[in-house]
């Protein structure tokens, strides 16, 4: 079975610096999704940025950035330039790619992220 | 806006209580996902239906139980409602293929409050 690991359940950074939000995960599939979902305290699931396993290249979004070595099975967040907004819990997630069929979906415990101004 | 629907936002009922929540999958989603947010908790994953069929089961306890309908709406029940359960209730779906495929949506969940 699948399985999602985030070994850091807090982190803290300072205001404008540069904090990296680990991730590993476990699957036997070739193809699948990697997600990294952000919680603020209005509990709201927000999508902060997504890879597709058969793409080598790491996604980006801004200040958002993963590295995702798909041998290692790791896929780490990287936030660049930190905000205030940016505190927040985050879960990597893991989703199995089937085109017929209950998609597997998978969740990482979370890391919480405080900013320190 | 995900374009997943939950209803109630809210709901604060008494202990031994029986409620019913709902979920609207994102138009064309064939798979809902049910979880448990406890205060400063992770995603508990419930129990997920794949185009009206139970698919996976995870820590759903036996007072709850889940369906999916024809129209792919979902619904959880919980009864005999207990303190512990009060939490948040999230519904997902995901659609399937490279266009639709990579992204969860989320529903704004459902607050449940047992006093």
């Amino acid at each position: 079975a699948q399985t999602v690991t985030q070994s850091q359940p807090e982190m803290s950074v300072q205001e404008a610096e540069t904090v990296t939000l680990s991730c590993t995960y476990d699957t036997s599939e070739s193809d699948y999704y990697l997600f990294w979902y952000k919680q603020p305290p209005s509990r709201q699931m927000i999508l902060v940025i997504r890879q597709e396993a058969y793409k080598q290249q790491n996604a980006t979004e801004n200040r958002f950035s993963v590295n995702f070595q798909k041998a290692a099975k790791s896929f780490s967040l990287k936030i660049s330039d930190s905000q205030l907004g940016d505190a927040a819990m985050y879960f990597c997630a893991y989703r199995s790619y089937q085109i017929q069929g209950a998609q597997k979906l998978v969740f990482g415990q979370g890391t919480r992220l405080t900013i320190n101004p | 806006d995900s374009g997943v629907t939950q209803t109630p936002k809210h709901l604060i009922t008494a202990t031994g209580q029986r409620v019913t929540l709902r979920c609207s999958p994102r138009s064309g989603d064939l798979s809902v996902y049910w979880y448990q947010q406890s205060l400063d908790q992770g995603l508990q994953f419930l129990i997920q239906y794949y185009n009206g069929e139970e698919r996976a089961k995870g820590n759903i306890l036996e007072r709850f139980s889940a369906q999916q309908f024809p129209d792919l709406h979902s619904e959880l029940n919980l009864s005999s409602l207990e303190l512990g359960d009060s939490a948040l209730y999230f519904c997902a779906s995901t659609g399937e293929g490279r266009a639709s495929g990579n992204t969860i949506y989320f529903g704004e969940g459902s607050w449940l409050t047992v006093v």
